[in-house]
């Protein structure tokens, strides 16, 4: 079946510093690939999305995402934390048009 | 654009009694809507795909009798959790997809918190 694997459940970085939140897909035909954020209690955020083309993806907030094929992974980056970045990541993949997997997620605490 | 909303936001009932939870599309159509669950710090698991006058197709192991999904139209899809026991206390999370425009893309509500006492 397919899936997405996030390998990291918890990271915790200081504030100001970078990040790098890792996602991998199973490998097969590439899917459209997601990576959403979620505040406690709420619902999911959309912060960038990669269907084709350039593979490097600029989002909201100052994230962007690399698709690499040959690693079948899509990791998110942030060069620079803020506090109020503190949240759940869910990476996820739609395959076939209607299958979408999200993978565990990663929480990311940030220090003062 | 692509806003999708849920009703109610959170739901606390009583073992035994059913719960209907709606999910809208408020600015566009949409002939497919998902239901996801996801338990507290846990991943989302999609449960259904519901498509507008259709029946819903179900995940493997997701009772189909206890969860009715209907798609009465093309802006609203309602999941009722019927004989709701603790065990169904989730979070609930519909996502929409835009008949227009040949996207993929999912657009998701703002999610459901079911506790059942």
């Amino acid at each position: 079946a397919q899936s997405v694997t996030q390998p990291d459940i918890h990271i915790t970085v200081s504030e100001g510093a970078s990040l790098e939140l890792r996602c991998n897909y199973s490998y097969g035909a590439t899917p459209y690939l997601f990576w959403y954020v979620q505040s406690p209690g709420q619902g999911l955020q959309l912060l960038l999305k990669y269907f084709s083309g350039d593979t490097l993806v600029q989002g909201i907030k100052g994230f962007e995402a690399e698709f690499k094929r040959s690693q079948s992974s899509f990791n998110l980056r942030k060069p620079s934390v803020h506090w109020s970045d503190a949240a759940e990541y869910f990476c996820a993949a739609l395959y076939n048009n209607n299958d979408m997997r999200f993978g565990a997620g990663t929480r990311l605490t940030v220090k003062p | 654009g692509a806003v999708v909303s849920q009703h109610p936001s959170w739901v606390i009932c009583k073992s035994g009694t059913s719960v209907k939870i709606e999910c809208r599309s408020l600015d566009f159509q949409a002939t497919t809507m998902f239901w996801y669950r996801q338990f507290p710090k846990q991943s989302l698991m999609l449960m259904a795909t519901s498509n507008e006058g259709s029946k819903a197709t179900y995940e493997q192991g997701v009772e189909k009798d206890k969860f009715l999904i209907n798609h009465a139209s093309l802006t609203l899809s309602t999941l009722t959790v019927t004989s709701a026991h603790p065990e169904d206390s989730s979070f609930y999370i519909c996502s929409a997809l835009p008949l227009a425009g040949n996207t993929v893309e999912q657009y998701f509500g703002p999610g459901t918190r079911l506790t059942v006492t």
